[in-house]
């Protein structure tokens, strides 16, 4: 499976828009790009997910390269809730067994 | 609401009595995946099933069953739990095997 690699941590302030990046340098052309989130004592939750075009929805932006090698998960305006751990997960739609390969993922801290 | 649920949320057993955790969803999910979560392993596919009566080992299946009887419920049995099989554990599912995964709220399990 294609990897990703994901900064360990990230700081922001609250109703600042916060980047957070991703590179997977090995991914091919049938890997869809998925976040999910990891808020304290709760399972993972869909953030978004793309393949080559950017894209938004009411959580979040999804700004994917050229040549989709990374991506960028943005959220525009932090709030406290957003305080979590970030997984950045490449799926192939061919892969059989549907489960999603979480990495360690980023653990975003959003201060007041 | 649509949810997924998981019974009991919280478990302290002895090794070698046999324990179930209960899952359900009511979206009609045809697919249904058990994790097991552990420090510096992220979450991992114990088991997953397509559809009722169908299902599969994913990446971590050894100590573990699962039925899938009915559509909404995929229990998950420990015969002989080992302190090894100590984890947070998530059920989730999905439309289908490519679709967004939907997370239940969490067991914790400890086998002493």
């Amino acid at each position: 499976d294609a990897k990703t690699t994901q900064p360990n941590s990230m700081e922001s302030n609250e109703e600042e828009p916060v980047h957070l990046p991703c590179n997977h340098s090995t991914i091919s052309g049938t890997d869809y790009i998925h976040w999910y989130r990891q808020l304290p004592s709760q399972g993972p939750e869909y953030v978004i997910h793309g393949l080559t075009s950017n894209v938004n929805n009411r959580m979040a932006s999804l700004a994917i390269a050229e040549d989709r090698k990374s991506s960028t998960l943005i959220l525009h305006r932090a709030t406290l809730r957003d305080a979590a751990v970030y997984y950045c997960i490449l799926r192939d739609v061919g892969r059989s067994q549907g489960n999603l390969i979480f990495g360690k993922g980023t653990k975003l801290s959003v201060k007041p | 609401e649509a949810q997924v649920t998981q019974n009991p949320r919280y478990l302290i057993t002895v090794t070698g009595k046999k324990l179930t955790v209960t899952c359900s969803q009511n979206m009609n999910h045809e697919y249904m995946s058990w994790y097991r979560q552990d420090p510096g392993l992220g979450l991992r596919q114990i088991y997953y099933s397509m559809n009722v009566e169908v299902t599969d080992k994913g990446d971590v299946p050894e100590g573990y069953k699962v039925s899938r009887k009915e559509k909404r419920n995929f229990p998950l049995i420990l015969e002989s739990p080992s302190p090894n099989q100590t984890s947070l554990y998530f059920c989730a599912s999905s439309l289908d095997l490519r679709e967004t995964q939907y997370f239940g709220p969490g067991t914790r399990l400890l086998v002493l």
